[in-house]
């Protein structure tokens, strides 16, 4: 049973709009979550995180959102841009557990 | 340049050949870990390593070994390699409770046919 989830495999998007890509978890223990950008042929790269603690953390363009009650989190690019093109893991965290959502793949159209 | 150097990139073997994939992180890390990537699971860890000698297992141990005799490197092993174990295998490394998340190393593409 996946803890983690990315319900679309994929999401496209015209350049210069808004990409939501959205991210549920099961578990209550998670206590921060983070999410990752790969392109292809390259390693996971951190992107942004967010502690339990709060609800919305933005770094440039992209912002990510937590609902804790409703075991939610978004990452919100905005604009959004060509080179935003690739695959976004949303990972959680508690302890030395550390659990990937199977991605989910943007791309962005000029 | 920090990073995580995974050896090597490609890798076709057969049914049972012993394998080892390496990996090292100049970072000066304390936690390594190994994941396999796969279509639609994402990525799962396979074990991890706390610090010099400590290691554990992740969600997908099976038919695999590692040894963390140094700090800085953290190879994997597959003692006979199966087609099932046919994937793409990242190592990353973090600070111990630092939360800043991984650094990954840029993949290894293993196929046993």
């Amino acid at each position: 049973d996946q803890q983690v989830k990315q319900n679309s495999p994929s999401l496209s998007v015209q350049e210069g709009r808004i990409s939501i890509l959205n991210c549920d978890y099961t578990n209550s223990m998670f206590d921060y979550f983070l999410w990752y950008k790969k392109y292809p042929a390259e390693g996971p790269t951190f992107l942004i995180s967010i502690s339990s603690i709060k609800d919305k953390n933005e770094d440039g363009r992209f912002t990510v959102f937590l609902n804790k009650s409703a075991k939610h989190l978004s990452l919100h690019i905005v604009p959004s841009q060509p080179g935003d093109s690739a695959v976004y893991f949303c990972a959680a965290t508690y302890g030395q557990n550390f659990v990937f959502g199977p991605g989910t793949r943007l791309s962005v159209l000029p | 340049e920090a990073q995580v150097t995974q050896n090597p990139r490609y890798l076709i073997t057969v049914t049972g050949k012993k394998l080892t994939v390496t990996c090292s992180q100049n970072m000066n890390h304390e936690y390594m870990s190994w994941y396999r990537q796969d279509p639609g699971l994402g990525l799962r860890q396979i074990y991890y390593s706390m610090n010099v000698e400590v290691t554990d297992k992740g969600d997908v141990p099976e038919g695999y070994k590692v040894s963390r005799k140094e700090k800085r490197n953290f190879p994997l092993i597959l003692e006979s390699p199966s087609p099932n174990q046919t994937s793409l295998y990242f190592c990353a490394s973090s600070n111990v409770g630092a939360n800043y998340g991984y650094t990954f190393g840029s993949g290894t593409r293993l196929t046993v046919v």
